[in-house]
């Protein structure tokens, strides 16, 4: 069973404006989680992140909501930019990343000038 | 910025060759980890390392195996490589255990392996 799910496998947003991706999480364990962005046949690389104990976290244009009692975070890009067509993952782990993290399959974004 | 490194990007082989995937960081990180990623879905961890000496095998049941010999290479080892091993090879370390955010993991550029 998938403990961290990102329910739009692709998202089109127009340039300029605002990109939402969300992602769900099951394990209430989970205390740290990480949005990354990914280009095809390359590495993740990390965006942006938020401990348990907020609840925004904010780094330039990009921002991360978590709400715990839903079990909910999501990622928000403002403005959009043609560079952010990527592939975002949402990952979580606990306990100090002991056991590595847990990944969603990723969302799609696609910026439309 | 991160700096971690995997060789070689791309590698093709046949079917029951030895391979080695190489990762090195030069941040001095404690944990190394190893995923691999199927198109269209999500990264599996396979094995990670808390430091020298130390390995552990991860969520997804994995043919291949590791050393950890020295803080900063943390090589991937396939005995005998079959098609079903065709994937994307992902490296990551972290500082881990040192605060908030240091579980943060950084990615290597990963390896496309062919196994034909």
């Amino acid at each position: 069973d998938q403990q961290v799910k990102q329910n739009s496998p692709s998202l089109s947003v127009q340039e300029g404006r605002i990109s939402i991706l969300n992602c769900d999480y099951t394990n209430s364990m989970f205390d740290y989680f990480l949005w990354y962005k990914k280009y095809p046949a390359e590495g993740p690389t990390f965006l942006i992140s938020i401990s348990s104990i907020k609840d925004k976290n904010e780094d330039g244009r990009f921002t991360v909501f978590l709400n715990k009692s839903a079990k909910h975070l999501s990622l928000h890009i403002v403005p959009s930019q043609p560079g952010d067509s990527a592939v975002y993952f949402c990952a979580a782990t606990s306990g100090g990343g002991a056991d590595g993290l847990t990944f969603g399959k990723g969302t799609h974004l696609i910026i439309q000038p | 910025e991160a700096d971690i490194y995997q060789t070689p990007r791309y590698l093709v082989i046949g079917t029951g060759k030895k391979i080695t995937l190489e990762c090195s960081q030069t941040m001095g990180h404690d944990k190394m980890y190893w995923y691999q990623q199927d198109p269209g879905m999500e990264l599996h961890l396979i094995h990670y390392s808390y430091g020298v000496n130390s390995t552990e095998k991860g969520d997804l049941s994995s043919e291949s195996t590791v050393s950890r010999i020295r803080t900063e290479h943390f090589p991937l080892t396939l005995e005998s490589a079959r098609p079903s091993h065709t994937s994307q090879y992902l490296c990551a370390s972290s500082e881990w255990g040192k605060g908030v955010g240091t579980d943060t993991q950084y990615f290597g550029p990963g390896t496309r392996l062919t196994v034909l």
